[in-house]
């Protein structure tokens, strides 16, 4: 069954804004991770939050988790053409399956 | 920086023959994964591979696939009888802990015809 879902489909910002895709799930998690994938390449793995985990940093990246609400959201700041690409949340769902979204297209206008 | 690699990059096939996709997963790494990507939209778990068994499949991942790491560094994903479905992108992918973030490869895009 479906986990991951990211919201919204595409998004379209300005250089320097600040980017925010949503990412909800179904079912109880060990940890959700969000991914980054350029046009025709390899998932790149972004960062990791544990399911007792609520906000986590990474450079210029900002993850929360609520379980309560099953949902995950990812904040990049001071957006740059560099960060164009489609992003992908991923949960484990206590298995060794890790299920991906249908992701987020980031598009960074100059 | 290691790095997981796959090979060919593109690989061309017509209908019904087998294909063999390959990986070098990162060395010290454990936890091996294979997923496709069709035409750029979700990315569909397709195995797991832990201590030279499979531990988890999906539904895609029927008697037509099967996996194999035969030599301790090459991981190996085999389609039969391949079908025009069967066009995507394959990746793999390997990580040192289970739940741990994956590192994937750059893929192999698969055309069938």
């Amino acid at each position: 069954s479906q986990q991951g879902e990211e919201d919204p489909q595409a998004l379209s910002i300005q250089e320097g804004e600040n980017a925010t895709m949503n990412c909800s799930y179904k079912t109880s998690i060990n940890n959700l991770q969000w991914y980054r994938q350029n046009s025709g390449r390899g998932l790149v793995h972004l960062i990791l939050i544990r399911s007792n985990e609520r906000e986590k940093h990474s450079g210029r990246l900002r993850v929360t988790l609520d379980t309560s609400k099953k949902s995950s959201s990812l904040l990049i700041t001071a957006s740059r053409a560099a960060d164009t690409a489609s992003y992908f949340c991923a949960t484990d769902p206590r298995d060794d399956k890790i299920i991906f979204g249908k992701g987020t297209r980031l598009h960074i206008l100059p | 920086e290691p790095e997981v690699t796959q090979t060919p990059s593109h690989q061309v096939t017509q209908m019904g023959q087998e294909v063999i996709l390959r990986c070098v997963p990162i060395s010290n790494h454990l936890y091996f994964y294979w997923y496709r990507q069709i035409l750029g939209q979700k990315v569909e778990f397709l195995v797991s591979f832990y201590n030279n068994e499979i531990s988890e499949k999906s539904e895609i991942f029927d008697d037509q696939f099967s996996v194999e790491r035969p030599d301790g560094s090459n991981f190996t994903l085999k389609i039969r009888s391949t079908k025009l479905e069967d066009s995507a992108m394959y990746f793999c992918a390997s990580s040192l802990v289970r739940g741990d973030g994956l590192h994937f490869g750059n893929g192999t895009r698969l055309t069938v015809t």
